[in-house]
C-alpha cells in the first residue's frame, strides 16, 4: 500500500498569512494526488486534483504543486473560512490512501 | 445538482450487523464508480470499499475484507454497504463518495455521512 505522510499535523496562522502544507508518498505516484478541505461535522470538499489543478469553484488562493513523492498545498492569503483540516490523497491505485491531515487553526 | 444522502447508521453491538444506504441524484448513477470512506471520531479519513458502475469490479480495504459487502442498485440509484461482524474499531462516520469520471481516482462528491457506533 502507498503510505501518505502529511506535515505539519497542525499549524497556527493569522488571516492574511501564507500557509504551506506538505504531503509525501511512500512511493512515486506521478501527479496522482488530490487535496481536500474538511470543516467540523462536514464532508470533505475537493480542492485540488492531479497535484496542481484547481477544482471548479475553488478560490485561486489555493494552489498545489509537486510530483513523484513530494507535494505541497499552499494557501496564499489565509481567509477566515479557510480554518479547517486538509487531507492529501493518492489517486494512483487501490487501496486509496489519505494523509493524516493538517489542522489549520487561528493564531 | 449532485446529491448523495446516506442513511442506516446507528448503535449496534459488537458482532452485530448493519446495512448502510446511499441515495444518489442529479447525475447518471450507473455511469459512476462509487465508494465508501469512513472517519473514526477525531481521526482521519480511511477508504473502505469501491464498486464499478456495473458492479463487475469491487475492492475492499484489508480492515473490512470478509466482513463488509458493497453493492449497488442502478435502477434505484442506490449504493449499499452491508456490514457484518462489527467491531468497536468500525465506529465511524461513513461517507459515500463518487469517483470522478475524468480526473482519476479522486472523490468529487461526498454525502453528509452517517454515524455507526459499535458498542455494548
Amino acid at each position: 500500500d502507498i503510505q501518505m505522510t502529511q506535515s505539519p499535523s497542525s499549524v497556527s496562522a493569522s488571516v492574511g498569512d501564507r500557509v504551506t502544507i506538505s504531503c509525501r508518498a511512500s512511493q512515486g505516484i506521478s501527479s496522482w494526488l488530490a487535496w481536500y478541505q474538511q470543516k467540523p461535522g462536514k464532508a470533505p470538499k475537493l480542492l485540488i486534483y492531479a497535484a496542481s489543478s484547481l477544482q471548479s469553484g475553488v478560490p485561486s488562493r489555493f494552489s498545489g504543486s509537486g510530483s513523484g513523492t513530494d507535494f505541497t498545498l499552499t494557501i496564499s492569503s489565509l481567509q477566515p473560512e479557510d480554518f479547517a483540516t486538509y487531507y492529501c490523497q493518492q489517486a494512483n491505485r487501490f487501496p486509496l490512501t489519505f494523509g493524516g491531515g493538517t489542522k489549520v487553526e487561528i493564531k | 445538482e449532485v446529491q448523495l444522502v446516506e442513511s442506516g447508521g446507528g448503535l449496534v453491538q459488537p458482532g452485530g450487523s448493519l446495512r448502510l444506504s446511499c441515495a444518489a441524484s442529479g447525475f447518471m448513477f450507473s455511469s459512476y464508480e462509487m465508494n465508501w470512506v469512513r472517519q473514526a471520531p477525531g481521526k482521519g479519513l480511511e477508504w473502505v470499499s469501491y464498486i464499478s458502475g456495473s458492479a463487475s469490479t469491487i475492492y475492499y480495504a484489508d480492515s473490512v475484507r470478509g466482513r463488509f459487502t458493497i453493492s449497488r442498485d442502478n435502477a434505484k440509484n442506490s449504493l449499499y454497504l452491508h456490514m457484518n461482524s462489527l467491531r468497536a474499531e468500525d465506529t465511524a462516520v461513513y461517507f459515500c463518495a463518487r469517483l470522478s469520471m475524468v480526473r482519476g481516482l479522486i472523490f468529487d462528491y461526498w454525502g453528509q455521512g452517517t454515524l455507526v457506533t459499535v458498542s455494548s
